[in-house]
């Protein structure tokens, strides 16, 4: 069946360090979603992206579909604090979403 | 999100009990979808629902059972907890079942299964 993984699993960085977590589809993707889960929270949509090659940003995240619709990324530049949580891609290639393992990310002062 | 609720936030119960979660929406969407994330497994579906009485598995279906008896609601029932069955669940809405749609999630159901 349809998997999704992402890499890292882990991730701590300094404050003002970039972040960069990938996502990698054993299918082809009609879709990518990116979800960011706070520490006790639940997860929030982000952001989708359709097309082969697209790329979005909001504020300092830079959001990739890659060209062959199997692979996304999520770049976060200058961490804050606020950026602490765990980034989940979720794809679909028929009428369900999967979610990837997502990537914890921790930033320290 | 203010749309959607989920109870009891928090239950402690012993092997072998049964145990049922509620998800409440006030957003009549028509899908509603359970899901239980585990360390290293991220978030994986367990049923879902595409209208009232109407419902499906999802990936990790074994040992739950729900039901949809009005648009608003829908019931995760764990008829004997076992300690494998500990996690948070989450439920989930949208507005259809296009892979395409965007989840909004409740707050959580923290389950712990001694």
């Amino acid at each position: 069946g349809q998997q999704v993984m992402q890499i890292p699993q882990y991730q701590h960085v300094q404050e003002g360090e970039d972040f960069t977590t990938y996502c990698n589809s054993s299918t082809t993707l009609s879709n990518i979603q990116w979800y960011k889960q706070r520490p006790g929270g639940h997860p929030v949509f982000l952001i989708q992206l359709v097309k082969s090659g697209e790329v979005k940003k909001q504020k300092r995240l830079t959001f990739q579909f890659g060209e062959a619709k199997k692979n996304s990324s999520l770049h976060i530049t200058a961490t804050q604090t606020t950026d602490v949580g765990t980034y989940f891609c979720a794809g679909s290639n028929t009428d369900k979403l999967i979610f990837g393992t997502g990537t914890r990310l921790q930033v320290f002062p | 999100d203010a749309g959607i609720t989920q109870s009891p936030r928090h239950k402690v119960t012993e092997t072998g009990t049964p145990v049922t979660l509620r998800c409440h929406q006030t957003e009549n969407h028509r899908y509603m979808y359970w899901y239980r994330q585990d360390p290293g497994h991220g978030l994986r579906l367990i049923h879902y629902s595409y209208g009232v009485k109407d419902t499906d598995k999802g990936e990790v279906s074994d040992g739950y059972s729900v039901s949809r008896s009005k648009t608003e609601d829908f019931l995760l029932t764990l008829e004997s907890a076992t300690s494998s069955q500990t996690s948070v669940y989450f439920c989930a809405i949208s507005e259809s079942g296009s892979g395409a749609n965007v989840l909004t999630f409740g707050a959580g159901s923290r389950l712990t299964v001694l």
